[in-house]
């Protein structure tokens, strides 16, 4: 069964420093989300990705955020300059509709940051 | 404007019922619900469009009240694999935004 990947699975970063989270989605998807768990917290939307293009972002995807579909395959979100708060989890979502056309999204296994 | 849940937590013994409420202060175009494991990323559980449908799954199942903006999730005869934090997932019409409601922490003693 095909399944979203993310890589790492775990990256330890220090305070001011650019990450970069990588997701591959499901090949026949066209929607892509990110997400952010704080842990023993509510799953926070980031940003939803289609067409090549953001099509909704939260208050919490700052400037210090983008995405990026570098290849056709790979969805990445960028962290330009942790902060001790961007420790979360980060999981990464594909679907092949929105939700309102009754398509679910699947879920990445996520990737643990550490910001130090 | 995230959706709120409703127990916050709850604990069971095998083999008996739950009610997990959804209720969200805006429209809603679908419901998803989610299970989430510690450690684990959300599992799909299952989705309503509006129009106050039921669905069911095994001895899972989910109603969505597009009227009073709420859904419920029905857990009959749980199980001990039941045990985690359950989601419900809300699009609201007109955004591409999907926000999680707050979570119902959810343990089957055995």
């Amino acid at each position: 069964e095909p399944e979203v990947t993310q890589t790492p699975s775990h990256q330890v970063t220090q305070m001011g420093q650019e990450v970069i989270l990588r997701c591959v989605p499901i090949s026949n998807h066209l929607y892509f989300y990110w997400y952010r768990q704080i842990l023993g917290q509510k799953v926070e939307f980031l940003v939803s990705f289609y067409n090549n293009e953001i099509s909704e972002k939260s208050e919490i995807f700052d400037d210090q955020f983008s995405v990026e579909r570098p290849d056709g395959s790979n969805f990445t979100l960028k962290i330009r300059s942790t902060k001790l708060e961007d420790s979360a989890m980060y999981f990464c979502a594909s679907g092949s509709g929105m939700g309102a056309s009754g398509d679910t999204q699947y879920f990445g296994p996520g990737t643990r940051l550490t910001v130090l | 404007q995230q959706p709120v849940q409703s127990p916050q937590a709850v604990i069971l013994r095998e083999g008996e019922d739950a009610v997990i409420n959804c209720s969200s202060s805006k429209a809603l175009y679908s419901v998803h619900w989610y299970r989430q494991k510690h450690g684990e990323a959300p599992v799909f559980l299952m989705i309503l469009l509006k129009g106050g449908e039921q669905k069911g799954h095994d001895k899972i199942s989910a109603s969505f009240n597009e009227k009073k903006q709420q859904s419920s999730l029905y857990l009959t005869a749980s199980q001990l694999s039941y045990s985690g934090t359950y989601f419900c997932g809300t699009e609201t019409p007109g955004t591409y935004k999907y926000i999680f409601g707050t979570g119902t922490r959810l343990k089957v003693l055995a």
